[in-house]
């Protein structure tokens, strides 16, 4: 939405750089962690998601990494480009005794540098 | 393409009245969620159903309830509407068969409800 990212954090990257973008998770039962992009004006796009039993994960021109001992997470992406600029959440996957839903971390709003 | 479409981009309601949000996705998705989005707080789960006339409850159902009563449609309902309940408001859907990933869920493009 329009006004989603006022209270972000703002990570700001050259075009044709890459990004690092970090995310820091609670729950050491999460057996999935996703990254979505939010764009202006429109709603959450999914990325990229890795099991827990893994520590890397590469799509086309994003990689995610996963560290258990410290819990965290991040989201590289390489030679980044003026349509990456978005908001990106992190999300981690909570099993109930009767559902299965996902929590999304507040964003990171990534600026790219012209 | 896969496409979830939610009945207004913008809507400005009374406090008191009763608002009714629409959502309709056409993949043939057995899940369905409605978040809102507040700044500073990220999305949050309302509701969720896994398949027609079920539904779960999300981490803040308050003063909300919802409805399916067809598989593509999922409606949102704020009883009796109330100034902190100005949000963006986004649907999503996903598959439970697909063989993609179980958290990849598709999102419309939400609806900016103002209670005055």
């Amino acid at each position: 939405g329009e006004s989603v990212g006022l209270h972000l954090p703002t990570l700001s990257v050259q075009e044709g750089d890459n990004s690092i973008i970090n995310c820091a998770y609670s729950n050491s039962a999460s057996d999935y962690f996703i990254w979505y992009k939010q764009e202006s004006g429109k709603g959450p796009q999914f990325i990229i998601d890795i099991r827990s039993n893994m520590d890397k994960r590469q799509g086309q021109r994003v990689t995610v990494l996963l560290n258990k001992t410290v819990k965290h997470l991040s989201l590289q992406i390489a030679a980044t480009q003026p349509g990456d600029s978005a908001v990106y959440f992190c999300a981690e996957n909570i099993r109930g005794n009767r559902d299965d839903k996902i929590i999304f971390g507040k964003g990171t709003r990534l600026h790219i540098l012209p | 393409d896969v496409k979830v479409t939610q009945s207004s981009r913008y809507l400005v309601k009374r406090t008191g009245e009763k608002v009714f949000l629409e959502c309709v996705q056409d993949m043939d998705h057995e899940n369905m969620f409605w978040y809102r989005q507040d700044p500073g707080l990220g999305l949050r789960l309302i509701y969720f159903s896994y398949d027609v006339k079920m539904k779960e409850k999300g981490d803040i159902p308050e003063g909300y309830s919802v409805s399916r009563e067809k598989k593509e449609r999922f409606s949102l309902i704020l009883e009796s509407a109330s100034t902190n309940q100005t949000s963006m408001y986004l649907c999503a859907s996903s598959s439970q068969t697909s063989g993609r990933s179980p958290y990849e869920q598709y999102f419309g493009p939400g609806t900016r409800l103002t209670v005055t």
